[in-house]
């Protein structure tokens, strides 16, 4: 197991609705990093928090937002959603040093209808 | 162009078998290489880091070519435990952003 956990497992949402996903990282990092994966494909980069700052984004609309905590937990939010934004949301933690490999929580799945 | 592509399969092979996914970047400022192993419904896992000098872990083989911005993972002896998806992941030297491939699906038969 890789310590880092993700609430909840999985969510069923209407369109236009909001949702916020969460995400608890390893002991000791510093770093985290949110990707969403669409069925049958790789996930693709969100955005990177690093000390409560965002410190990097995807090509993702600003309706998915996101928040860092002193502890270094971390939520994202989506606003308005869509039905393309049906997929699998991972985070995944690391200490904020470019050489350090990023450990992925086991993700929610989201299905929005 | 996709910025990391991979030839999504499926791969069907028997066990035993030697199998060779391939990946191919477009962004040469890339600086880290890695393939990551994905179990169905699973959280990606990191399989190996990729040098340019190569490493090997066991049976599985990972290369680099800068020059072609390609990148090898070899399996060899093929177990039914090996049955997953290979991601092919690349960092550039801007941040700590993974860009991943597609994946390519390996099926090990008995």
């Amino acid at each position: 197991e890789t310590g880092v956990t993700q609430s909840p497992t999985h969510l069923i949402k209407t369109r236009g609705q909001q949702v916020t996903l969460r995400c608890s990282s390893q002991s000791g990092h510093n770093t985290v990093s949110w990707y969403q994966q669409a069925l049958g494909q790789g996930p693709q980069f969100i955005f990177q928090y690093y000390r409560e700052e965002e410190n990097g984004r995807g090509n993702f609309p600003p309706r998915f937002s996101g928040l860092q905590f002193p502890n270094y937990s971390s939520e994202l939010n989506v606003n308005a959603l869509e039905l393309d934004d049906s997929a699998l949301y991972l985070c995944a933690s690391s200490l904020w040093d470019r050489g350090e490999t990023q450990y992925f929580g086991p993700g929610t799945r989201l299905l929005v209808l | 162009r996709k910025e990391v592509e991979q030839d999504p399969g499926p791969f069907n092979v028997p066990e035993g078998a030697t199998v060779a996914f391939n990946c191919t970047y477009s962004n040469s400022a890339s600086q880290s290489f890695f393939w990551y192993r994905q179990d169905c419904r699973k959280e990606p896992k990191l399989l190996m880091s990729v040098y340019s000098s190569g490493n090997e872990d066991g049976r599985f083989t990972a290369q680099l070519n800068r020059a072609s911005q390609y990148i090898s993972l070899l399996i060899r002896d093929s177990k039914l435990s090996d049955s997953a998806t290979y991601l092919c992941v690349v960092r550039s030297n801007a941040g700590n952003m993974l860009t991943f491939g597609g994946g390519t699906r390996l099926m090990v038969k008995p």
